[in-house]
């Protein structure tokens, strides 16, 4: 079956650096991939798209590649803060209608 | 709209209990889900409405799971006879299908509705 791998450790990085989190998939080949931000106690709020023909996409200090080769797709905050701590979930259609999530990757930024 | 709600947002019950949540989408979203998040875990999805149809059921869902549409706008789900692993946070969200290169087929979740069962 379609799965999801997220680092399950804690991401603790300083104020300012970059953060990179990993998702890599198995067993599927998606058309796209989407990035959701959760805070503790809320609903995922979703955050990017990448194509599988995109390498790359932006969005103000964020950044996401998707490496179909590696299965795989890196999510960047650059210039980080303590705000962009949180929970990032990635996710993909593994059907036409169904979204499936990785398990997330607490992310924390120390000033 | 003001996006997508659910209550009750917190729900204490004992064992064997039975429980309804309900979730009102964004009010033109056809499709709408139930996701289902553990402590530390991503959202399980559950299962999911086209209009009033649903369309897809996860198979690790049992049959004291059921979920309505009547009207292809609110949804329900009701768990009977509750047990202690129902305990969980039950997230509703409600989404346009992707279509075409500017659709990015994302879903709009509510705050959940957290189930403590005693």
């Amino acid at each position: 079956s379609q799965k999801i791998e997220q680092n399950s450790e804690a991401l603790n990085i300083q104020e300012g650096k970059t953060a990179t989190l990993t998702c890599n998939y198995t067993n599927y080949s998606p058309a796209y991939l989407q990035w959701y931000r959760q805070d503790p106690g809320r609903g995922p709020v979703f955050l990017l798209l990448i194509r599988e023909n995109e390498k790359e996409k932006r969005k103000e200090r964020l950044k996401v590649t998707f490496d179909t080769t590696l299965k795989q797709s890196l999510f960047h905050i650059t210039a980080s803060q303590p705000a962009d701590s949180a929970t990032y979930l990635c996710a993909f259609y593994s059907s036409a209608s169904k979204i499936i999530f990785g398990s997330g990757t607490r992310l924390s930024i120390r000033p | 709209d003001t996006g997508v709600s659910q209550d009750p947002r917190h729900k204490i019950t004992k064992r064997g209990q039975n429980v309804t949540f309900r979730c009102d989408p964004i009010s033109e979203h056809n499709r709408l889900y139930w996701y289902r998040q553990t402590l530390g875990q991503g959202p399980e999805f559950l299962t999911y409405f086209q209009n009033e149809a649903q369309l897809e059921k996860s198979r690790l869902l049992s049959d004291r799971f059921s979920a309505e549409r009547p009207k292809g706008s609110f949804s329900t789900l009701e768990i009977q006879r509750t047990e202690q692993g129902d305990s969980a946070m039950y997230l509703c969200a409600s989404s346009l299908p992707p279509q075409g290169l500017a659709s990015t087929g994302e879903l709009f979740f509510g705050e959940g509705s957290r189930l403590t069962v005693l």
